[in-house]
C-alpha cells in the first residue's frame, strides 16, 4: 500500500514570506493530522481532520497558519507570513479512523527553514 | 495540562546491551499509548498499548503499560547499531507526543 505522500521535501524561505505544504494520506484513511516538529522535540499536533471536518485545531497559530482538507482526501497547510521560529519539520500523518484505536502512519515530512 | 514525559532524553550504550525507555503521562482522556521509532523524519509505528499488564513483543522489542501508575516502558534487548534512533511515546486521545529518547548504540 502506498504511504503518506508529502511535498515539498525541503523549503527555504525568508521571514514574512508565505509557504504551503501538501499531503496525500493513505487511501481510505479518514483521519489526517499535521504536526510540527522542532529540532530536539517531539511532534506537536497542529490540526486534526476527520474527513473534511476539523476535530482539533487548538494548537494551530491561527493568525498565521491555516489548513484545509476540502474533499476529505488530500490537505494543504499554509503559513503566512512565516517567522523564524516556524523553522521545523512539518509531518503529515493519517489513520483509518478516530477515535478508534488505530495507529497513525507518517509521511517523510517537509523541512522548512525560515531565514 | 496534558503531558507526556519520556526519560532518559538520551542514552548511549554498547551493542548487545539491554535498554529500558520510560514514558509517563498525565492526560484527561486516555485511550491508548503508542511507541514510535524515528530514524530520519517519518516516525514508524512500533506498538499500541491499551490494556495494563499485557506485554507486546516484536522481536527484540517489548513494551508494557501500567494504567494505574500512568507509565509505559519500552525494552530493547541485545541492541544493535540499527536500533539507534529517537523513540517517541504518544498518548491518545489528544495525540500528545513526548520529547523522545535519543538512543545511540556504539558498535
Amino acid at each position: 500500500e502506498a504511504g503518506v505522500a508529502q511535498s515539498p521535501r525541503y523549503k527555504i524561505i525568508e521571514k514574512r514570506q508565505s509557504v504551503a505544504f501538501w499531503c496525500n494520506p493513505i487511501s481510505g484513511h479518514a483521519t489526517l493530522y499535521w504536526y510540527q516538529q522542532i529540532l530536539g522535540q517531539g511532534p506537536k499536533l497542529l490540526i486534526q481532520f476527520q474527513n473534511n471536518g476539523v476535530v482539533d485545531d487548538s494548537q494551530l497559530p491561527k493568525d498565521r497558519f491555516s489548513a484545509e482538507r476540502l474533499k476529505g482526501v488530500d490537505s494543504t497547510l499554509k503559513i503566512q507570513p512565516a517567522k523564524l521560529e516556524d523553522s521545523a519539520v512539518y509531518l503529515c500523518a493519517s489513520s483509518l479512523s478516530f477515535p478508534a484505536n488505530t495507529e497513525a502512519f507518517f509521511g517523510q515530512g517537509t523541512r522548512l527553514t525560515v531565514v | 495540562e496534558d503531558k507526556v514525559v519520556q526519560s532518559p532524553l538520551s542514552l548511549v550504550v554498547h551493542e548487545g546491551d539491554t535498554v529500558t525507555l520510560n514514558c509517563s503521562y498525565e492526560v484527561t482522556n486516555f485511550r491508548s499509548l503508542l511507541w514510535y521509532k524515528q530514524e530520519k523524519k517519518a516516525p514508524t509505528f512500533l506498538f499500541m498499548l491499551t490494556s495494563s499488564g499485557i506485554e507486546k513483543k516484536s522481536g527484540r522489542l517489548s513494551s508494557i503499560l501500567d494504567k494505574k501508575e500512568l507509565f509505559s516502558i519500552l525494552n530493547i534487548t541485545a541492541t544493535q547499531t540499527g536500533d539507534s534512533a529517537v523513540y517517541l511515546c504518544a498518548v491518545y486521545d489528544k495525540i500528545i507526543f513526548g520529547k523522545g529518547t535519543r538512543l545511540h548504540i556504539l558498535p
